[in-house]
């Protein structure tokens, strides 16, 4: 069975300050990754994704993840936020025999402020 | 293209009543997954469908059951609602990526 740890429910920042939103797994077998946003009464929209070859992925809206095996980490990352990234932040993963079966962290809360 | 469609947007509903959610993929995409969001957490699957065939179900009881049409659209059915039923049900269809597209989601208020 696979898991996933958001390690911070609320982050807070500046704008245009950098932010590192973090992400743990667990699993016994290789994982598809994924970072999905949702905004206020949404759904949720898909950012980047990770299923194998280079460990660094971009994504829309200047996001990126870098998948980190030893660690089982996939932290997302973005140089510099705006004020319209402030949104909920969730960290998925899937077996690869499984995708369709998305199992979620409890998210993240970004919070940029002017 | 159209995403994912939902409907309706919002329902409420007692204790005890019958509810039936239903979810239009993206054109092309054959599989369609529902998830239950809880305010606060991270959506928790309920149920996978591909090609009119559960392929696969999440930790929910009985009185959770959906199907899909030979169109590829799926209904969510959720029977005897408790209070803890009350959530965001959100819909997803799959490409062929491996990439899951959500729908808005409809809210569920049971009373």
């Amino acid at each position: 069975a696979q898991s996933v740890t958001q390690l911070d429910s609320q982050v807070p920042v500046f704008e245009e300050a950098p932010v590192e939103l973090r992400c743990n797994y667990s699993s016994s077998v290789s994982v598809y990754l994924f970072w999905y946003v949702q905004y206020p009464n949404q759904g949720l929209q898909l950012l980047l994704k990770y299923l194998s070859g280079s460990t660094l992925v971009k994504g829309i809206n200047g996001f990126e993840a870098e998948f980190n095996k030893s660690q089982t980490s996939f932290h997302l990352r973005k140089p510099s936020v705006h004020i319209s990234d402030t949104a909920e932040y969730f960290c998925a993963v899937s077996a690869p025999y499984n995708t369709d079966k998305l199992i979620f962290g409890t998210g993240t809360r970004l919070q940029v402020f002017p | 293209d159209a995403g994912v469609t939902q409907s309706p947007t919002h329902l409420i509903k007692t204790r005890g009543q019958q509810v039936t959610l239903r979810c239009s993929p993206i054109s092309g995409h054959k599989s369609v997954s529902w998830y239950q969001q809880v305010l606060g957490q991270g959506p928790q699957f309920i149920f996978q469908y591909y090609e009119k065939e559960e392929r696969g179900r999440g930790n929910f009881p009985d009185r959770f059951s959906a199907r899909q049409f030979p169109n590829y659209s799926s209904e969510l059915n959720v029977n005897a609602l408790l209070l803890g039923d009350s959530a965001l049900y959100l819909c997803a269809s799959r490409n062929r990526d491996y990439e899951q597209y959500f729908g808005p989601g409809t809210r569920l208020t049971v009373t």
